[in-house]
This record gives structure tokens, sequence and C-alpha cells, in this order.
């Protein structure tokens, strides 16, 4: 039962141009949200958060929304650039109940063309 | 370089050895987690370790045992390995309570 979802594997995007990565999840129990990049042969790294008291957080190129109602979540790279190429992984938790673990989704490779 | 580190980085195993992943962080964080990565399954949790001197088991321990040695290190043991076990292995750690994991850079398993 895969709680936390991404069902774009992949998208292809041009430099300078809105990426546009989105997730669902599916436990009404989540309430922190998160973003994570990896390249290829590292770890994944934090990219950026949003508690579900938020609909919007900023930070520079990246921006994270969040729609309670639908479940659903997104993350917005503009403008997009090579470097930004990666996977991105969507990650959540249920706060309090499930300490610091995390649920993440099947990635999304992104891919932006020069 | 502070982080997480593990090792081995690559690992072939006949099926039915056993091995032990090595990882060890100088973060001084409370909390340490091991992840399996999968073609179009993303990130599994396989066992986490809230504090030093306990551990719980995640999604997908079967086949997994692990080890919170002190509080740097904490090592996944798989007893008797199998070709579903083929994954990459993540271990991260944070500090308690804290979403911010810092990642090590992974170790390929393949078993044959």
């Amino acid at each position: 039962d895969q709680q936390v979802k991404q069902n774009s594997p992949s998208l292809s995007v041009q430099e300078g141009r809105i990426s546009i990565l989105n997730c669902d999840y599916t436990n009404s129990m989540f309430d922190y949200f998160l973003w994570y990049k990896k390249y290829p042969a590292e770890g994944p790294t934090f990219l950026i958060s949003i508690s579900s008291i938020k609909d919007k957080n900023e930070d520079g190129r990246f921006t994270v929304f969040l729609n309670k109602s639908a479940k659903h979540l997104s993350l917005h790279i503009v403008p997009s650039q090579p470097g930004d190429s990666a996977v991105y992984f969507c990650a959540a938790s249920a706060g309090e109940t499930s300490g610091s673990r995390l649920t993440f989704g099947e990635g999304t490779q992104l891919t932006v063309n020069p | 370089n502070a982080g997480v580190t593990q090792t081995p980085k690559f690992q072939v195993l006949k099926t039915g050895q056993s091995m032990t992943l090595q990882c060890a962080q100088d973060m001084n964080h409370n909390s340490m987690y091991w992840y399996r990565q999968d073609p179009g399954m993303g990130l599994r949790l396989i066992y986490y370790s809230a504090s030093e001197g306990t551990t719980d088991k995640g999604e997908v321990p079967n086949g997994y045992n692990v080890s919170r040695l002190n509080k740097r290190e904490f090592s996944l043991r798989l007893e008797s390995a199998a070709p579903s076990q083929t994954s990459v292995y993540f271990c991260a750690s944070s500090p308690q309570g804290n979403y911010g994991y810092t990642f090590g850079s992974g170790t390929r398993l393949t078993v044959v």
C-alpha cells in the first residue's frame, strides 16, 4: 500500500522554464511533507519542507504547495537549470505518532535540457 | 567532512551468504535509519533507531537485523541473503524529532 505516490516517473523541461513535480498521499495523519533531491551515486539531500498548517513555502527558486483537501503537494522550480536534473523524492511524516520516520514516494526523474 | 559514512560501497553476495552493512555518523544525531531503494518503489524503511539503545521495524524488515552499537554506529545484517535483497541501501541520521535527514552515499548490493 503506497501511502505516498509520485505518478510521473520522469519529467523533461527546457532550461529557464518551470518544472512542476507532483505528489499525492493517502494517509490523513500525515502533517509534515518534504522534498529530497538525489543525484546518481549519491544519497538524497533535503531540499524543502512544508507543515500542514501552511499551504505554501518558498526557498529561492523552489516553492512547495500543499492542498490538504486534495491530499496533494507539488514542487515548483523556477527557472529550471541543467544542474536541477536529478531524481526528486516526496516524503511525508505523521508527526508525533511516527517519531521522525519518513514515508517516501517512488521518485520523479527530472531532466532539464539546455 | 562531517556526515554519514557507509561501507562497503559495492558488494556481490551469493544466495545464502551473510554480511553486515556498516553505517557511522559524526553529527551527534540521536536517530538513525536504514532504507532500501528499488526501481519504481522509492525508498522503503527497513529498520530505524530513534535513540541509542532502541531499534524498531520499518515497512520491510523481513530478512534483516540491526544493531545500534553506540550513538554513532548503526549496522544492518543480512543473515541469509536472497536475490530479492538486491538493492541500493541507504543509511540516514537525524536529530531526534527532526526530519532533516542526512543520508550516506549508499551501498549497492547484488545477490546472485
